[in-house]
């Protein structure tokens, strides 16, 4: 069965930095594209970024523009986003998630919290 | 403030049904045949309910149901059950590698 495994969350000083992993099994993680989704606490799903199954292009939320990296490794099926310069918005639980049809997310893990505080 | 707009609460009693609504604008869910429906039960991974406005992946029961009308598509739920009990999100493509969701609906089962 499909399994979406986040990790790497935590707390973190604003401007500082995170790289949160999604460890995936179950598929062939190969050939599918990737997304990154957040939510802010008592808020709801905010999408983040998006990687290509070969990883030749990579999508972001303005939000996120500049200071966010996703990357993957599909020798170890395993999804990443870098998250630089954080800022306390930035605190949330964040979501690996499975492109599918319909450009829709047919898989979530369960998620990583990351929490920006001083 | 989230790109669809939800409505926070939705209740119904079991065996009842109940419908949410999310609205947006012709640049995303009433532009696309792209909107979803997730379930998150809290502390759990979301889950697929709905996706190309009215398809129902393979596993979901046939009380889920989703339509559009416009700028704003609705998720049904019929014959409402205790474990439909969840936060619902719908989501939406919005053009040039962009997605957006809603803010999110809490569906009590009375």
């Amino acid at each position: 069965q499909v399994q979406l495994v986040e990790s790497g969350g935590g707390v973190v000083q604003p401007g500082g930095s995170l790289r949160l992993s999604c460890a995936a099994s179950g598929f062939t993680f190969s050939n599918y594209g990737m997304h990154w989704v957040r939510q802010a606490p008592g808020k709801g799903l905010e999408w983040v970024a998006f990687i290509r199954s070969d990883g030749s292009n990579t999508y972001f939320a303005d939000s996120v523009k500049g200071r966010f990296t996703i990357s993957r490794d599909n020798s170890k099926n395993t999804l990443y986003v870098q998250m630089n310069s954080l800022r306390a918005d930035d605190t949330a639980m964040y979501f690996c998630a499975k492109a599918w049809s319909g450009n829709s997310f047919d898989y979530w893990g369960q998620g990583t919290l990351v929490t920006v505080s001083s | 403030q989230s790109a669809l707009t939800q409505p926070p609460s939705a209740s119904g009693s079991p065996g009842q049904s109940v419908t949410i609504s999310c609205t947006g604008t012709s640049s995303d869910a009433g532009g696309y045949n792209y909107v979803s429906w997730y379930q998150h039960h809290p502390g759990k991974a979301p889950k697929l309910m709905i996706y190309e406005v009215s398809k129902r992946p393979s596993g979901v029961p046939d009380r889920f149901s989703g339509s559009r009308s416009g700028n704003t598509a609705s998720l049904t739920v019929s014959g409402l059950q205790a474990e439909d009990e969840a936060d619902y999100y719908c989501g939406s493509y919005a053009g040039r590698y962009n997605w957006v969701f809603g803010g999110g609906t809490k569906l009590t089962v009375l």
